[in-house]
């Protein structure tokens, strides 16, 4: 079955440094490949995504190219702020019939200091 | 905008209590979705529903029931609760033809 392994945290950073969160992933078919970010208390919201292989995902700063080679999807960012302090969780999704199913990993706590 | 909403969004049941989860999307999608999050076991599939009529399991379906009212509306229920249950519950949903999902706010459920 389709199964996403993302590295374990929490990671500590300090504010302006670099950020990668990995993320391998496994699956059948052509999966489209995500990170979504949880601040404390909230929802999932959607961060970057990328659909097909050297795609490469971006929004806030925060960056993810998909590579098909290596199933991997890992997410950076150039300069950490204390406001990106989350939970990231990155998700594969396969399309089946017009719906899909998104799949996670177990998630990455990142906690950035000032 | 309201997007996905979720009420309530905290509950506390006494074992073997009952209750129903509500989940609503203005969003027009045809799909919609139930998870649980755990810690250390990121977000599993409960239940989705493709479409206004259909139904479907997903990872960890025991336990549970679901409705899809209609097309806007897909309800959770818990015949009788149990302190395996306690959990936060997400309810997404997503438009035929797109992958990602749109996820509310959640519901905390402790069972005790």
């Amino acid at each position: 079955g389709d199964s996403v392994t993302q590295m374990e945290g929490p990671v500590t950073l300090s504010e302006e440094a670099f950020l990668t969160i990995n993320c391998t992933y496994t699956a059948t078919g052509y999966p489209s490949l995500f990170w979504y970010v949880q601040y404390p208390g909230e929802g999932l919201q959607l961060l970057l995504k990328a659909t097909k292989a050297d795609d490469k995902g971006s929004n806030k700063g925060f960056e993810a190219t998909y590579r098909k080679e290596t199933t991997s999807f890992h997410l950076e960012k150039g300069s950490v702020q204390v406001s990106d302090s989350a939970v990231y969780f990155c998700a594969l999704s396969v399309m089946n019939s017009g719906y899909s199913t998104l799949t996670f990993g177990k998630g990455t706590m990142l906690l950035v200091s000032p | 905008n309201a997007g996905v909403t979720q009420t309530p969004k905290f509950q506390v049941l006494k074992t073997g209590q009952s209750m129903t989860l509500q989940c609503a999307q203005d969003m027009n999608h045809n799909s919609m979705y139930w998870y649980r999050q755990d810690p250390g076991m990121g977000l599993r599939l409960i239940y989705y529903s493709a479409s206004e009529g259909t139904t479907d399991k997903g990872e960890v379906p025991n336990g549970y029931n679901v409705s899809r009212l209609n097309k806007r509306e897909f309800s959770l229920r818990l015949e009788s609760a149990a302190p395996s249950q306690t959990s936060v519950y997400f309810c997404a949903s997503s438009g035929r033809g797109y992958t990602e999902a749109f996820f509310g706010q959640g519901t905390r459920l402790t069972v005790v």
